[in-house]
């Protein structure tokens, strides 16, 4: 069965720091790799995903299928970049079943 | 174009009850998964309607049900409710074929006493 794991809970940087969400994933097929933020009382929405390979908010994810990561990165943090950051992922040819990282929470500090 | 709806948002049920929720996804979104996010568990995919037929199932026991009508409007319904179902269900939409962006609602609360 998959599995996505996202090791930190929180992580607090300060403003124009770099920052980097870890995502770990065990899979043996090919998945498909999403990252969902949810921002303080709004939905749950798509940020990017891998096969995009595009840049949106400043924010990058590669997936390295050799050490089975898509980590999140961005080089210099914003204040509004605090908000809860999910890793999923889905099957290809597999419909819409998300399997979620537990999430991390993004603080950035001024 | 509207969002994706939940209804009720909010909804406090005594267990053993039973409880229906709604969701009406983006309009020609033919794909709608319900999941449970709870502090304890974080996310966990529930099933996965796609033109009125189920076409994913996660580890939930049977008391957990759901379908979708004609027009991919979806209800899941939770019988004999236990302590345990409380949470924050979420529908999502996506278009038709796989995999697309989900588009979430802003869930249902369920709290069961």
């Amino acid at each position: 069965a998959q599995r996505v794991t996202q090791p930190e809970k929180l992580l607090s940087v300060f403003k124009g720091a770099p920052v980097e969400l870890k995502c770990n994933y065990s899979y043996s097929g090919s998945p498909e790799l999403f990252w969902y933020v949810q921002y303080s009382r709004q939905r749950l929405q798509l940020l990017l995903r891998h096969i995009s390979r595009e840049s949106i908010k400043g924010f990058t994810a590669d997936l390295n299928k050799g050490e089975t990561s898509f980590h999140l990165k961005k080089p210099f943090a914003q204040e509004e970049d605090s908000a809860m950051y999910y890793c999923a992922l889905t099957l290809t040819g597999g419909g819409n079943k998300l399997t979620f990282g537990t999430g991390t929470q993004l603080k950035v500090e001024l | 174009k509207a969002g994706v709806t939940q209804t009720p948002r909010y909804l406090i049920k005594t267990r053993g009850q039973q409880v229906t929720l709604s969701c009406s996804p983006i309009s020609g979104h033919r794909s709608v998964s319900w999941y449970q996010q709870t502090p304890g568990q974080g996310l966990q995919f529930l099933f996965e309607y796609f033109s009125e037929t189920q076409r994913n199932k996660g580890n939930f026991p049977g008391r957990f049900s759901g379908r979708q009508f004609s027009n991919s409007r979806s209800e899941m319904n939770v019988s004999t409710l236990e302590l345990g179902d409380s949470a924050l269900y979420l529908c999502a939409s996506s278009l038709a074929g796989s995999p697309t962006e989900a588009f979430f609602g802003q869930g249902t609360r369920l709290t069961v006493v």
